[in-house]
């Protein structure tokens, strides 16, 4: 299994949806991350979360450290939207350990 | 400010040879962070180094080497690649390896071992 599980794996939406993903994780860690790639491969962080709601214009971001659950809300989803997003969680140390990512196509 | 920055953008080697990966740090950041992304999968921590050494590493063989140079920057060594090797190598830095920050990520160099 597994360290970090997203769901799901891959997701349409039209534009205007509202879009959730979601991020499970097993170990012990210091922070969680959300990312966004685009094709070609760059990654741009999002969120930095250790604990409860961050939002960032359309984005918001929670987590549920007891549950070791956090989502990614994408409100009012457009075509530009379309990327892969990444959990990735922080174990002490400064690594990341990365899922495996959510394929994101919003259509218009 | 420059932030992560990567070369060569693409390489394209034959198995049996040797590359050399290169990244340079975000101004302020002495923590670079090596991670290979497989097609389709998330990436997998390689190493770390800070102050020169390698602090951390990830479940990759020793044919995987890395160095950091006083400035900070970092190379990536992969020796007698193997076509496995195949993958987006990114670079991350962060401050400091002892605090929770934000890395950030470099574009990432493309590898194709023929």
């Amino acid at each position: 299994k597994n360290e970090v599980e997203q769901s799901p794996q891959n997701l349409t939406a039209q534009e205007g949806e509202f879009i959730t993903i979601n991020c499970s994780y097993s170990v012990g860690i210091s922070a969680l991350h959300w990312l966004q790639q685009h094709p070609g491969g760059g990654i741009v962080s999002l969120f930095m979360l250790s604990s409860g709601k961050k939002k960032h214009g359309r984005l918001i971001a929670t987590i549920n450290i007891q549950e070791k659950h956090s989502s990614l809300h994408i409100t009012a989803s457009h075509p530009r939207d379309s990327a892969v997003y990444i959990c990735a969680v922080m174990e002490y140390g400064n690594k990341l350990v990365f899922g495996a990512g959510t394929i994101l196509r919003v259509k218009s | 400010d420059a932030g992560v920055t990567q070369s060569p953008t693409h390489l394209i080697k034959t198995r049996g040879q040797q590359v050399t990966l290169r990244c340079s740090p975000k101004s302020g950041h002495d923590t670079v962070s090596w991670y290979q992304q497989a097609l389709g999968q998330g990436p997998q921590f390689i190493f770390q180094y800070y102050e020169e050494e390698e602090r951390q590493r990830g479940n990759f063989p020793d044919r995987f080497s890395g160095h950091q140079f006083p400035n900070y920057s970092s190379e990536l060594n992969v020796n007698a690649l193997l076509l496995g090797d195949s993958a987006l190598y990114l670079c991350a830095s962060s401050p400091t390896p002892l605090r929770t920050d934000t890395q950030y990520f470099g574009p990432g160099t493309r590898l194709t071992v023929l």
